[in-house]
């Protein structure tokens, strides 16, 4: 069974703090990491991807990939208010695939 | 900016009864999903769909469940005969060479 855990939250973090989002996954075929954010009611937003070890950064947003270790990760520097949500590390294994999801770390941005 | 549609955003519907919940993915995309969420859950695959064919299927997606591309653009999801724990958000995604999955605001079915 590929499995894909977060620690479920609520993270707390002050507002312009770096939040610091984890995910590990199960199975080493695993070849695409995307992190969602998911506000209530709503659908899943994709906001990062990526698919080589390293840091991969886009404006606030840097997902750092570890294959060796199973690990996914997602920092968010400055936090804002309106970064308030659930956040979604998802999985694929190969172009056209299922994503396999975590069930989410709700995060909140106190001002 | 390009996006998936669907519709509707709500249906309600009676246990037994057939529903048909629509989606029209981004135009240039090749790969089409259906996902569900049932409240307070994760996000769960139930269906992926390219070149005309079913290419992977869940457990949850069984003899109840068809999906449907009618035309160029539409994609559908049936479920035959509801049952009450059929209730959940359903969210339609689609890819294009690029493997990122991009997620219609979803169609929260509701079996009564």
């Amino acid at each position: 069974q590929k499995e894909v855990e977060q620690n479920s939250g609520p993270l707390s973090v002050p507002e312009g703090a770096i939040a610091s989002l984890n995910c590990t996954y199960s199975d080493r075929g695993s070849q695409s990491f995307f992190w969602y954010r998911q506000y209530s009611g709503k659908s899943p937003e994709l906001i990062m991807s990526i698919y080589s070890n390293g840091d991969k950064e886009d404006g606030r947003f840097t997902a750092q990939l570890n294959k060796a270790s199973q690990y996914v990760s997602l920092l968010i520097r400055d936090s804002q208010p309106s970064d308030s949500a659930t956040y979604l590390c998802a999985v694929s294994y190969n172009q056209g695939g299922k994503l396999i999801f975590g069930q989410g770390t709700e995060l909140s941005v106190k001002p | 900016e390009p996006e998936v549609t669907q519709t509707p955003s709500h249906q309600v519907t009676q246990m037994g009864q057939e529903v048909i919940l629509r989606c029209v993915p981004i135009s240039n995309h090749l790969y089409f999903y259906w996902y569900r969420q049932i409240l307070g859950q994760k996000v769960e695959f139930l269906v992926s769909f390219y070149n005309n064919e079913i290419s992977e299927k869940s457990e949850i997606f069984d003899d109840q469940f068809s999906v449907e591309r009618p035309d160029g653009s539409n994609f559908t999801l049936k479920i035959r005969s509801t049952k009450l724990e059929d209730s959940a958000m359903y969210f339609c995604a689609s890819s294009g060479l690029k493997d990122e999955q991009f997620f219609g605001p979803g169609t929260r079915l509701t079996v009564l």
